[in-house]
């Protein structure tokens, strides 16, 4: 069984700071991660996703993520936060690619920016 | 359409009554996804459709919850016999590249 774990449940930084939002996941084999963003309001939008190939992801708005085998993590940052930022952040995981594979979500991280 | 639309936005109900939530998913989409979001409970899987194979029931919590899928397109989940803590957020999903889903804007349910 697949499953995600998101450290800190709320994160708080500053404007113009570093953003990192943890992500450990469980997966009996390779797995396909994803970040989805969901701001108030709204529904979720994929943020960014890692199926194979460069470790080191690119998503929308400046957010980008690495896959470390290693560490079975898949940690989001941006270098600079933007008030536009604060919102609910959730990390997935899949263990396949294609029909059948569900997706398995954290519990979320609701990030909060401040002047 | 151009999202995947969901109805009602918001559904407050009372205790023991039936509840149906609906799900237009996006044209062509053949996976359609059925989530709910409770307060820091994140996201839990309930029902998955893929084409017309038989779909995934795994997440779903009690026999009082059901869904179908017409025609390979829209969904409906079914909640007999609610209860208060079936209160959450309820999100449907549609995917035509696997595994990458867009999301309806949720059907919020309140039961009293």
């Amino acid at each position: 069984a697949q499953s995600v774990t998101q450290l800190g449940s709320h994160v708080s930084v500053s404007e113009g700071a570093l953003v990192l939002l943890r992500c450990n996941y469980s997966s009996s084999v390779p797995p396909y991660l994803f970040w989805y963003v969901q701001y108030p309001n709204q529904g979720l939008q994929l943020l960014l996703k890692y199926t194979t190939g460069a470790t080191l992801v690119k998503g929308i708005n400046g957010f980008e993520a690495e896959f470390k085998k290693s560490e079975t993590s898949f940690h989001l940052t941006k270098p600079s936060a933007h008030m536009s930022d604060a919102a609910e952040y959730f990390c997935a995981v899949s263990d396949g690619w294609g029909g059948g594979n569900k997706l398995t979500f954290g519990t979320g991280t609701q990030l909060k920016v401040e002047l | 359409g151009a999202g995947v639309s969901q109805s009602p936005s918001n559904k407050v109900t009372e205790k023991g009554k039936d509840v149906e939530l609906r799900c237009d998913p996006i044209s062509g989409h053949t996976a359609l996804y059925w989530y709910r979001q409770s307060l820091g409970q994140g996201l839990e899987f309930l029902i998955y459709f893929q084409g017309n194979s038989a779909p995934d029931k795994s997440g779903l919590p009690s026999d009082r919850f059901s869904a179908e899928r017409t025609g390979g397109s829209v969904s409906t989940l079914t909640i007999q016999r609610t209860q208060q803590e079936d209160s959450a957020v309820y999100l449907c999903a549609s995917s035509l590249a696997a595994n990458v889903l867009t999301f309806g804007a949720g059907s919020r349910l309140t039961v009293l």
